[in-house]
């Protein structure tokens, strides 16, 4: 199971970290992505991370901008995302798998709004 | 703008099957062999059908199947049926950002 949280409103040039909490299976095990998609739009690859934290990528787009970490002893994924702007609003998945996307969750709304 | 290239999209009669394409370059598509293949239904979170371009994910039904040529890979539904319309993407390894989606087809059953 993915639970993601940490979504809200914020400002343009803002900052908000979101959270994913892992159960079920081997958190370690895993590479683990940041997916969004805007509202009535396509789905965007964000940033991934491997198992081991030490391989990390990141979309075009939030590259400079937003870090992706993870905690296995807690089995927590992150996504500090800082400098945000409008055009990163939309709803955020916490994905299991770095090339391929195996087990999303529900997801968050992050809205980037003056 | 997407990096991969999708029909906006397809239509089908039940019983028939339909093509979807992704159209990449060399260094995503054509390069590797990890498309993927996902659908999504309105107003939840997208699932995974198809893994390393041929490869069905569990409790996928083998009416989905992937292939790939070149630069192009395509997932095939066989058998359509009113509950394969959604929107279906794909998906690439690439050089540069690691992961890249198409914009996605919208899958009509008429």
């Amino acid at each position: 199971d993915l639970v993601e949280s940490g979504g809200g409103v914020v400002r343009p040039g803002g900052s908000l970290r979101l959270s994913c909490a892992a159960s079920g299976f081997t958190f370690d095990d895993y590479g683990m992505s940041w997916v969004r998609q805007a509202p009535g739009k396509g789905l965007e690859w964000v940033a991934g991370i491997q198992w081991n934290g030490g391989n990390k990528g990141y979309g075009d787009s939030v590259r400079g901008r937003f870090t992706v970490s993870r905690d296995n002893a807690r089995q927590l994924l992150y996504l500090q995302m800082n400098s945000l702007r409008a055009d990163d609003s939309a709803l955020y998945y916490c994905v299991v798998g770095y090339y391929y996307m195996d087990v999303w969750g529900k997801g968050t709304t992050v809205t980037v709004s003056s | 703008q997407p990096a991969l290239t999708q029909p906006a999209s397809v239509s089908g009669s039940p019983g028939q099957s339909i093509i979807i394409s992704c159209t990449g370059v060399s260094n995503n598509i054509g390069g590797y062999n990890y498309v993927s293949w996902y659908q999504q239904y309105p107003g939840k979170a997208p699932r995974l059908i198809i893994y390393e371009v041929s490869r069905r994910s569990s409790g996928i039904s083998n009416r989905f199947s992937g292939s790939k040529s070149g630069n192009t890979a395509s997932l095939t539904i066989s058998g359509l049926q009113a509950d394969d319309e959604a929107d279906y993407y794909c998906s690439s390894y690439s050089n540069t950002p690691p992961v890249i989606f198409g914009a996605g087809t919208k899958v009509t059953v008429l």
